[in-house]
């Protein structure tokens, strides 16, 4: 079965701190890769996708990510964080042929202090 | 352009009796994926609805159900509502049938008693 492993589940970082969080899915073939982001009381929101192509993708507001097809891997990067990044992160992994069925991780709470 | 909505934001019920979630979509967004999000877990596929048909389902049983209507709009089913039934259920909408690339509402928290 396919499933989605995101290695952290809580980290807390001071503003300005690099960033990465893990994630590592399970699925033979072809698969689209996404980080969705949850900020406090707001709902679930596309951070970045990748699809093909460029294996390290940019999204909004600085962070970016990079696939490693071999590691079936798809890590989150930010080299400077700040105190509004504090949010819920989310892999998700969704396979070609699966239409709109995303599998996600289990989240990672991003917590930066100022 | 307006975003997806869900209603109600917050429900309680008791085991064994029925719900029904709704969702609008957002503009232009022709497919409706609904999805259950239990606390402290990522959320999962319940189904998807694309020209008003089910066309992909995950794990769930027959008591969870939907409907997809011409506006696009949708609604999320359950029966016989059971404890493990509480949960955040999320409506995602595309204008692709064939991506992951969802746009979501905030959900509506079910309390199963």
């Amino acid at each position: 079965a396919q499933s989605v492993s995101q290695h952290n589940h809580h980290v807390i970082l001071s503003e300005a701190a690099s960033l990465e969080l893990g994630c590592n899915y399970s699925y033979g073939g072809t698969v689209n890769l996404f980080w969705y982001v949850q900020y406090p009381g707001q709902h679930l929101q596309l951070l970045l996708k990748y699809f093909s192509g460029d294996p390290l993708v940019k999204g909004i507001k600085g962070f970016e990510a990079e696939f490693i097809k071999s590691k079936f891997s798809f890590n989150l990067r930010k080299p400077s964080v700040q105190w509004s990044d504090t949010a819920e992160y989310f892999c998700a992994v969704n396979a070609h042929q699966a239409g709109t069925a995303l599998i996600f991780g289990k989240g990672t709470t991003l917590s930066v202090s100022s | 352009e307006t975003g997806v909505t869900q209603s109600p934001t917050h429900l309680i019920k008791t085991r064994g009796q029925q719900v029904t979630l709704r969702c609008s979509s957002q503009s232009g967004h022709n497919t409706v994926s609904w999805y259950q999000q239990a606390l402290g877990q990522g959320p999962q596929f319940i189904f998807q609805y694309y020209r008003e048909e089910e066309n992909g389902r995950g794990n769930f049983p027959p008591r969870f159900s939907g409907l997809q209507f011409p506006n696009y709009s949708s609604e999320l089913n359950v029966n016989a509502l059971e404890l493990d039934d509480s949960a955040l259920y999320l409506c995602a909408s595309s204008n692709r049938v064939d991506t992951g690339e969802l746009f979501f509402g905030e959900g509506s928290r079910l309390t199963v008693l």
